[in-house]
């Protein structure tokens, strides 16, 4: 059974519009957040970031928002570029753990010129 | 170098044959994570050390796979007599006192014939 569920296998976005990424998980244990971004043969790269005592957390075109009571977090890019199609993955973690993350499956991101 | 560094990026070998997987984190990252990636999944957690240590072992799939890490530096995960199932990309990640976020290397691509 998965912790962390990314529902949506591939988003398909126009340049300049907003991209919304959705993660759900079902721990109530977790308390840090993280997204990151892959492209192929290439490892994750560490995007963004909110722990569970803030609801929102922005950094530049990147904004997480994280919702405790549905166990619900999404990532805004906002605009969109031909540059941010890759893999995004959301990951999950409890503080009071040894650091380990657990993962979704990821979102593929087209974003069309 | 500046990054994670894994060796090598590719490596194919036939079922029953033992390979060994190198990972150089970055310098003074005293947290070091492995994971794996099948096709088409999530990341999967496989251990975690903290400087030579390796306080959760609880992601190893089996007994056939191993790791160590020696000077708070390097460390190898070894699998035994590979498997066809075996075959992912593994992932290596490391991080400071804090452990996040973790930084990823590119992986090592593992097909199993």
């Amino acid at each position: 059974d998965q912790q962390v569920k990314q529902n949506s296998p591939s988003l398909s976005v126009q340049e300049g519009r907003i991209s919304i990424l959705n993660c759900d998980y079902t721990n109530s244990m977790f308390d840090y957040f993280l997204w990151y971004k892959k492209y192929p043969a290439e490892g994750p790269t560490f995007l963004i970031s909110i722990s569970s005592i803030k609801d929102k957390n922005e950094d530049g075109r990147f904004t997480v928002f994280l919702n405790k009571s549905a166990k619900h977090l999404s990532l805004h890019i906002v605009p969109s570029q031909p540059g941010d199609s890759a893999v995004y993955f959301c990951a999950a973690m409890s503080r009071g753990s040894q650091g380990n993350l657990i993962f979704g499956k990821g979102t593929k991101l087209s974003v069309k010129p | 170098g500046a990054g994670v560094s894994q060796s090598p990026s590719n490596k194919v070998t036939e079922k029953g044959k033992d390979v060994e997987l190198r990972c150089d984190p970055i310098s003074g990252h005293t947290a070091l994570y492995w994971y794996r990636q099948r096709l088409g999944q999530g990341l999967e957690f496989l251990i975690y050390f903290q400087g030579n240590s390796a306080p959760d072992k609880s992601g190893l799939p089996s007994d056939r796979f191993s790791a160590e890490r020696t000077g708070e530096s390097v460390s190898t995960l070894t699998i035994q007599r590979t498997q066809q199932e075996d075959s992912a990309v593994y992932l290596c990640a490391s991080g400071t006192r804090g452990n996040q976020p973790q930084h990823f290397g590119d992986g090592t691509r593992l097909s199993i014939l």
